[in-house]
């Protein structure tokens, strides 16, 4: 039978890096955003938000930037560690109304974090 | 407490069948959504409920379909199944509006032989 591969995009760091990974969204409507990591096997976990009103938001260890007049998302991680090898979807959805809740997710990057 | 709980975690079924998955949301969440996930791709959006209404539903056929109990959980029927729909089949719950924080549970693996 056909097999079907993964064609995400990769993003390999050694252990103790900075990561960056990068996401391009196409809804000027959109609203708020998410990061996920999503582990083999696993449901994705949220990791950070950031509403439209906000360009830096900051949490353990990761930061997301928003650039809405490029439409560019970016999650940076300091430190990497090896448990944080995982894709990496980000998300995005309208503004609140009948729409919220109705995430449209990116193409997602593997990260590999090397010991 | 208990994140989003899913149930089957797998499952395997038989073309044409039908099968039901179940959604329990985080307690006092009160929307939820279905998100189907094939290998390799992001999951996409089947339907949203709120305050047990269907509030948002996303490009898929009318084989699937999808209910929330007045305890807000969920539950996402699909009928007359294709081997193209073997995936990971994800709920998520927030207490709805904009703004706050969308969690996942594990998802239920769907395989259709």
């Amino acid at each position: 039978g056909e097999s079907v591969g993964l064609h995400l995009p990769t993003l390999s760091v050694q252990e103790g890096d900075n990561s960056i990974i990068n996401c391009a969204y196409s809804n000027s409507a959109s609203d708020y955003f998410i990061w996920y990591k999503q582990e083999s096997g696993k449901g994705p976990q949220f990791i950070i938000d950031i509403r439209s009103n906000m360009d830096k938001r900051q949490g353990q260890r990761v930061t997301v930037l928003l650039n809405k007049t490029v439409k560019h998302l970016s999650l940076q991680i300091a430190a990497t560690q090896p448990g944080d090898s995982a894709v990496y979807f980000c998300a995005e959805t309208p503004a609140g109304g009948t729409s919220y809740g109705k995430l449209t997710f990116g193409q997602g990057t593997i990260l590999t974090v090397h010991p | 407490d208990a994140g989003v709980t899913q149930s089957p975690t797998h499952l395997i079924k038989t073309r044409g069948q039908h099968v039901t998955l179940r959604c329990s949301p985080i307690s006092g969440h009160k929307s939820v959504s279905w998100y189907q996930q094939v290998l390799g791709q992001g999951p996409q959006f089947i339907f949203q409920y709120y305050e047990k209404e269907e509030r948002g539903r996303g490009n898929f056929p009318d084989r699937f379909s999808a209910r929330q109990f007045p305890n807000y959980s969920s539950e996402l029927n699909v009928n007359a199944l294709l081997l193209g729909d073997s995936a990971l089949y994800l709920c998520a719950s927030s207490l709805g509006g904009s703004g706050n924080t969308i969690y996942f549970g594990e998802g239920s693996w769907l395989t259709v032989v």
